[in-house]
Order: structure tokens, then C-alpha cells, then sequence
């Protein structure tokens, strides 16, 4: 069963860090690019950051650039999403997702596999 | 950045009735790269729709997805319980940011 598995959520205070991790199983997780996506409490789904399968580009959202850093381990099967100064409005649960690519007569990108999602709470 | 706009915020259907949920991009995009989402309370995004008219495997074929350059809609032919929660519109693959829409609320009436 193609699966993810977000840990490493929890309470930090306003300026804090944390590292998320998206353990993943059931494909070749070497193949497929990766994507962090969170949702504040009672609001929308906020795209963060991509990776590629080789790690060889990182792309990030501007209200995290700087600040969190996405990085992965193909030996482990393994996605990471580093948060430093760490903000009230960072408060979320936070999900891995995997960019699947379909070919036909064209190039189609989507994100076809969700993790449950880890909540992080900033607060004092 | 491509910003897209859903509307309406909120629909209140019956079971049986058609819904239609819009999304509208602030510059043309291919319809390559816009997906849909299906999320239920608690749970996480579901892939609706990709390519704008794709379903996603196991997707019932009462969910439809349309449109072109900066205008898309996701047609539930005929609501069924299960159907109401919030659909959010996606652009994803174009450029980053890989931006969503705020979400419309599907809601029994």
C-alpha cells in the first residue's frame, strides 16, 4: 500500500525549531518529487515547498523562504521540512504529499499521495 | 504568482442537485497544470481532478472538471452525501508557488 506518514509535530514556543519528518512506503520513493503542505487551523491549504528526487531543486512559498528548509533521504525514504523561527501564524497541521507526473500527450504534474498530517502549535 | 479565486465561498445544495464550483486564475494557465481537491473535515486532500478534465483513478465519473486559460469548473453531476466538503482548485506544476484557492464549502441544504 503506497502510504505517508508525517511525525515530528508538537507544542514550540514563538521562535523555536522543529524538524518534520514523511516516512514513506509502497513505491520507489527515489522517483518522485516531494511536496509540504499545511493547513492553519479552520483555513485553506497553503503550499510550501518541493523537492526533487534527487534533491537537486528546492522550491519554497515566500512566507516560509528563509526559514524552513526541505531536504530528504532516498536511503531512508525520507522527506524533512526543518522549521526555525518558528511564528504564531505557523501554527498547522502539516502534510507530505507526492507530485506524480502522468504522460500522455502532454505533461501533467498533480499530487496524488497525502499523508494524515502532524500538527504543530506555536505558542507561549 | 498565479493567485486563484473560487467561487462561490459557500453552496447549498440537496442530495440529487448539481453543483457547480468555479476557479478563476489571475493570468492564463494551462489546464495542464490545475487540479482539484475533495477534503473532509478532519481528513486529509483527496485528488479529485487533474488536467482539468482528468479524473483521478477511482473518482466517480458524476465529478467532471472543465475550462481553459483563466477559467475552470468541477460539475458534481448529481450530489450524493458523501459529496459535501470542501473542494479547493490548485495551479501545480506551472511555476512555484504552487498556489491554491481559498476553497468552496459544499453544504447540505
Amino acid at each position: 500500500e503506497v502510504q505517508l506518514v508525517e511525525s515530528g509535530g508538537g507544542l514550540v514556543q514563538p521562535g523555536g525549531s522543529l524538524r518534520l519528518s514523511c516516512a514513506a512506503s509502497g513505491f520507489t520513493f527515489s522517483n518522485y518529487n516531494m511536496n509540504w503542505v499545511r493547513q492553519a487551523p479552520g483555513k485553506g491549504l497553503e503550499w510550501l515547498s518541493n523537492i526533487g528526487s534527487s534533491s537537486s531543486a528546492k522550491y519554497y512559498a515566500d512566507s516560509v523562504k528563509g526559514r524552513f528548509t526541505i531536504s530528504r533521504d532516498n536511503a531512508k525514504n525520507s522527506l524533512y521540512l526543518q522549521m526555525n523561527s518558528l511564528r504564531a501564524e505557523d501554527t498547522a497541521v502539516y502534510y507530505c504529499a507526492r507530485e506524480m507526473v502522468t504522460v500522455t500527450t502532454s505533461y501533467y504534474y498533480y499530487m496524488d499521495v497525502w499523508g494524515k498530517g502532524t500538527t504543530v502549535t506555536v505558542s507561549s | 504568482e498565479i493567485v486563484l479565486t473560487q467561487s462561490p465561498g459557500t453552496l447549498s445544495l440537496s442530495p440529487g442537485e448539481r453543483a457547480t464550483l468555479s476557479c478563476r486564475a489571475s493570468q492564463s494557465l494551462s489546464s495542464s497544470y490545475l487540479v482539484w481537491y475533495q477534503q473532509k473535515p478532519g481528513q486529509a486532500p483527496r485528488l479529485l481532478i487533474y488536467a482539468a478534465s482528468s479524473r483521478a483513478t477511482g473518482i466517480p465519473d458524476r465529478f467532471s472538471g472543465s475550462g481553459s486559460g483563466t477559467d475552470f469548473t468541477l460539475t458534481i453531476s448529481r450530489l450524493e452525501p458523501e459529496d459535501f466538503a470542501v473542494y479547493y482548485c490548485q495551479q501545480y506544476g506551472h511555476s512555484p508557488p504552487y498556489t491554491f484557492g481559498q476553497g468552496t464549502q459544499l453544504e447540505i441544504k
